[in-house]
């Protein structure tokens, strides 16, 4: 069965530090997977994809399949990177499965 | 933009209640999905509708169904509102291929006493 585990709940930096959110999944399959990002007060919004292989925010991910992880990771956390971040698989063409979320906690 | 409207953005039922969650998404999008979103648990898809009247269960279909009529609107009905169906319920849409990005409404707090 397809899994995403986000092992921290709550993630919190201070600003300016190095920031990394884990991801792992299991999948028997090509992963297709995905960072999204939900800001308070805000509706639930795609930050990056791995096909994409982009940089949005100042945010990376690198899929790893030895390892079957695609952690987050931004070099220089910002106090509006304080959000809750959702990593998700997409399975079966059409079809996610979302990990259970971490918080992310920039303090000044 | 797409755009995907949620009609309440609070709801406050009592037990037994058969309630309709209402979803309008206006990019003809395919694909429309059912999730509820509670702390530590993350998002867990309730159902999934890839065509008009087409749907699939998802992980959690239990006391939930769904009505597909048209292709822009998708509904979840709760047949007998219990107290642990009190959630955030998020919709979304996709089109299918290559993209394949969910598209998020604002979600509906629901509250059944």
């Amino acid at each position: 069965a397809q899994r995403v585990t986000q092992p921290e709940k709550l993630l919190s930096v201070f600003k300016g530090a190095p920031v990394e959110l884990k991801c792992n999944y299991s999948y028997s399959g090509s992963p297709e997977l995905f960072w999204y990002v939900q800001y308070s007060r805000q509706r639930l919004q795609l930050l990056l994809r791995h096909i994409s292989r982009e940089s949005i925010k100042g945010f990376t991910a690198d899929l790893n399949k030895g390892e079957t992880s695609f952690h987050l990771k931004k070099p220089f956390a910002q106090e509006e990177d304080s959000a809750m971040y959702y990593c998700a698989l997409a399975y079966n063409f059409n079809k996610f499965y979302f990990g259970s979320g971490t918080k992310l906690n920039v303090k000044p | 933009d797409v755009k995907v409207t949620q009609s309440s953005r609070y709801l406050v039922k009592r037990t037994g209640e058969k309630v309709f969650l209402e979803c309008v998404q206006d990019m003809d999008h395919e694909n429309m999905f059912w999730y509820r979103q509670d702390p530590g648990l993350g998002l867990r898809l309730i159902y999934f509708s890839y065509d008009v009247k087409m749907k699939e269960k998802g992980d959690i279909p239990e006391g939930y169904s769904v009505s597909r009529e048209k292709k822009e609107r998708f509904s979840l009905i709760l047949e007998s509102a219990s107290t642990n169906q009190t959630s955030m319920y998020l919709c979304a849409s996709s089109y299918p291929g290559s993209k394949n990005i969910q598209y998020f409404g604002a979600g509906t707090r629901l509250s059944v006493l």
